[in-house]
């Protein structure tokens, strides 16, 4: 079973910082990954998919980048909305979440 | 626009049953498969089961194969989760999710979820 490790699980950073999440795979996953973003008492929400497409109406802030076992999601520039916690899913062969990394204010 | 909404949550004694289901608007349903994700309290997302969009396939985490039964009824927009013998480590708010990609193999296309229901809390306690 292909598991999904995120790192950090925790982070706290400023408006306007920089913030990249990485996201392992046990096993090559080609580029089936996806990034959600989900806040408290809310269904998560897509970022990305494939490992670098943007989701249509998500802001070109976020990127994402990576094959086979190693991905990151990048915020550009940290807004107030993107507090949150974010959520690497692998969808090559079967659906598995990684841990969630959670994004604080610093 | 694409609109899931949840309903059938509640509280429920170890060992009971409880029925989800999932009410789908704003698509063509019968096109897409759809699936049930769980969060426990305070835990990160696990994926629990699928059905094609023809229910002619399903599959389901190790976890609650042979407990629960993932359905549809497309005549009337709704996908349902069956669960039986529930379990304490089965409370969790249960999310329906739409995967985005239709005419694949099988019926059961391996993609992300594009579209999340607002959730349903299942509480399992005596």
């Amino acid at each position: 079973d292909i598991q999904m490790t995120q790192s950090p699980s925790t982070l706290s950073a400023s408006v306007g910082d920089r913030v990249t999440i990485t996201c392992r795979a046990s096993q090559s996953i080609s580029s089936w990954l996806a990034w959600y973003q989900q806040k408290p008492g809310k269904a998560p929400k897509v970022l990305i998919y494939k490992a670098s497409s943007l989701e249509s109406g998500v802001p070109s802030r976020f990127s994402g980048s990576g094959s086979g076992t190693e991905f990151t999601l990048t915020i550009s520039s940290l807004q107030p909305d993107d507090f949150a916690t974010y959520y690497c899913q692998r969808y090559d062969s079967w659906w598995t979440f990684g841990q969630g990394t959670k994004v604080g204010i610093k | 626009q694409v609109q899931l909404v949840e309903s059938g949550g509640g509280v429920v004694q170890p060992g009971r049953s409880l029925r989800l289901s999932c009410a789908a608007s704003g698509f063509t349903f019968s096109s897409y498969a759809m699936h049930w994700v769980r969060q426990a309290p305070g835990k990160g997302l696990e994926w629990v089961a699928v059905i094609s969009y023809d229910g002619s396939n399903k599959y389901y985490t190790d976890s609650v194969k042979g407990r629960f039964t993932i359905s549809r009824d497309n005549s009337k927009n709704k996908l349902y989760l069956q669960m039986n013998s529930l379990r304490a480590e089965d409370t969790a708010v249960y999310y329906c999710a739409r995967d985005p990609e239709t005419n694949c193999t099988g019926g059961v296309c391996y993609s992300y979820f594009d579209y999340w229901g607002q959730g349903t809390l299942v509480t399992v306690s005596s």
